[in-house]
């Protein structure tokens, strides 16, 4: 059965830091792998997808690395602004399902 | 807008009732899912349709009743509701296995 796990479950840092992010999985039988952002009270947005054939993904500021074969995938947030506050969910397709960690709230501050 | 729309935003209701979530995808997509996030945040896939054929049923209680009348629609019928089912649901659309997008949320509150 399919775990997804994120740590840390809460990180507050400074303004203009860089950060990552983990997500770990135990079934390396995946289609792919989204990561997506929250906010509170709000719906998901999605982020990046990497595809199981594929390691890593860049949008912006964003990175995600996905290495399969160990069960982890990392999102990397360079230099962190106030608006990057939110909860950062990690995803992992098992055909079409989605199973879910539980995030990490992230609060960047000013 | 291209999007997933789902309606209403907000349901309050009492124990007993019977309510239904709309949800509509104007992407073109063939496939439709419904999650439900609890109270502590843990989202779980309830529901997944590929052109209007149930394709994944997650042991959820069968008070619970999907219905896709067209690949661009899946409602979420629930009957008697109970406390427990109280939460925020979401639906989401993709083509095929690939990136899910996700509507804005239901926050059902049963009373």
């Amino acid at each position: 059965k399919q775990e997804v796990t994120q740590i840390p479950a809460a990180l507050s840092v400074p303004e203009g830091e860089n950060l990552v992010l983990n997500c770990s999985f135990t079934d390396s039988a995946i289609y792919n792998l989204q990561w997506f952002r929250q906010d509170p009270g709000k719906g998901l947005t999605s982020l990046l997808l990497i595809q199981s054939s594929q390691r890593e993904q860049t949008s912006g500021r964003l990175n995600a690395s996905l290495d399969k074969s160990s069960g982890r995938s990392t999102l990397y947030i360079a230099a962190s602004q106030p608006g990057d506050s939110a909860t950062y969910l990690c995803a992992v397709d098992n055909n079409r399902k989605l199973i879910w960690g539980l995030g990490t709230s992230l609060a960047v501050n000013p | 807008d291209t999007a997933v729309s789902q309606t209403p935003k907000y349901l309050v209701t009492q124990m007993g009732n019977d309510k239904s979530i709309k949800c509509e995808q104007n992407l073109g997509h063939d496939t439709m899912y419904w999650y439900k996030q609890d109270s502590k945040k843990f989202l779980k896939i309830m529901f997944s349709y590929n052109n209007k054929e149930l394709i994944i049923n997650e042991t959820v209680p069968n008070r619970f009743s999907p219905k896709s009348p067209d690949k661009a629609h899946l409602n979420l019928h629930i009957n008697s509701l109970e406390l427990g089912d109280s939460a925020v649901y979401f639906c989401a659309s993709s083509q095929a296995a690939t990136e899910q997008f996700f509507g804005p949320g239901t926050r059902l509150t049963v009373l």
